[in-house]
């Protein structure tokens, strides 16, 4: 079956504490995003990746990083400086040009305690 | 940089009544349009996309909806939910010839049976 995977599923803890979510997709798909789901707020990029070795900064990326070494993953590290971790966290990829859209992955709720 | 507005937090309505969802964006420039849904535990997936030609969009679902460049809106529309239509909505804005979407705050629809 080909698509997105992201584990865990639920990820707890303690503040201060780096914790790297997963994202493996086996679509062959270039592109590949970030994003944080908070009620009311929609989706918001983090980081997002073109080609491999290569990433860009999305709308958030503060307090967060990321990798991007093989095609089919792409890592987000939530460092200790991300000031409020505490979210919902899905991983997007896409055929990297234009006239394609984004598909998503289950998602990943961190808990910070 | 562009931004997506959603009007609607909540919407609660029953079967068979019709439904629209308001969108407006704000960027002068050519522009990819999406709605997407999120029903409970389930993945994002896209429900219909706008990039060029007939303004009026077909997606799944019994899903449609219209582009009004003069307005900068795409407003999503059915015109007689299930009560399996009970999901989050959210709109999403793509600069043309760019990879970066940006969501709206999203619109919970619960359809009462």
């Amino acid at each position: 079956d080909g698509g997105i995977t992201q584990s865990p599923k639920y990820l707890f803890r303690k503040e201060g504490q780096n914790v790297t979510l997963s994202c493996e997709q086996n679509l062959n798909h270039d592109a590949m995003y970030w994003y944080r789901q908070d009620p009311g707020q929609g989706l918001r990029l983090i980081y997002y990746s073109q080609i491999v070795n290569d990433f860009q900064k999305g709308d958030i990326a503060e307090g967060y990083s990321v990798s991007r070494e093989k095609k089919e993953s792409f890592p987000l590290t939530v460092t200790s400086a991300q000031k409020n971790p505490t979210a919902f966290y899905l991983c997007a990829s896409s055929l990297g040009d234009s006239y394609n859209e984004q598909f998503f992955g289950p998602g990943t709720r961190l808990t910070v305690l | 940089a562009q931004s997506v507005s959603q009007h609607n937090h909540h919407v609660i309505l029953s079967e068979a009544a019709s439904l629209e969802l308001g969108c407006n964006y704000s960027y002068g420039g050519t522009v990819n349009l999406f709605w997407y849904v999120q029903y409970p535990g389930q993945h994002l997936q896209l429900l219909l996309k706008y990039f060029s030609g007939d303004p009026l969009v077909k997606g799944i679902k019994g899903f449609e909806a219209e582009f009004i460049k003069s307005k900068f809106s795409f407003n999503l529309r059915k015109p007689s939910v299930q009560w399996s239509d009970t999901a989050e909505y959210f709109c999403a804005v793509k600069v043309a010839a760019g990879n970066k979407l940006t969501f709206g705050g999203g619109t919970r629809v619960l359809v009462k049976p």
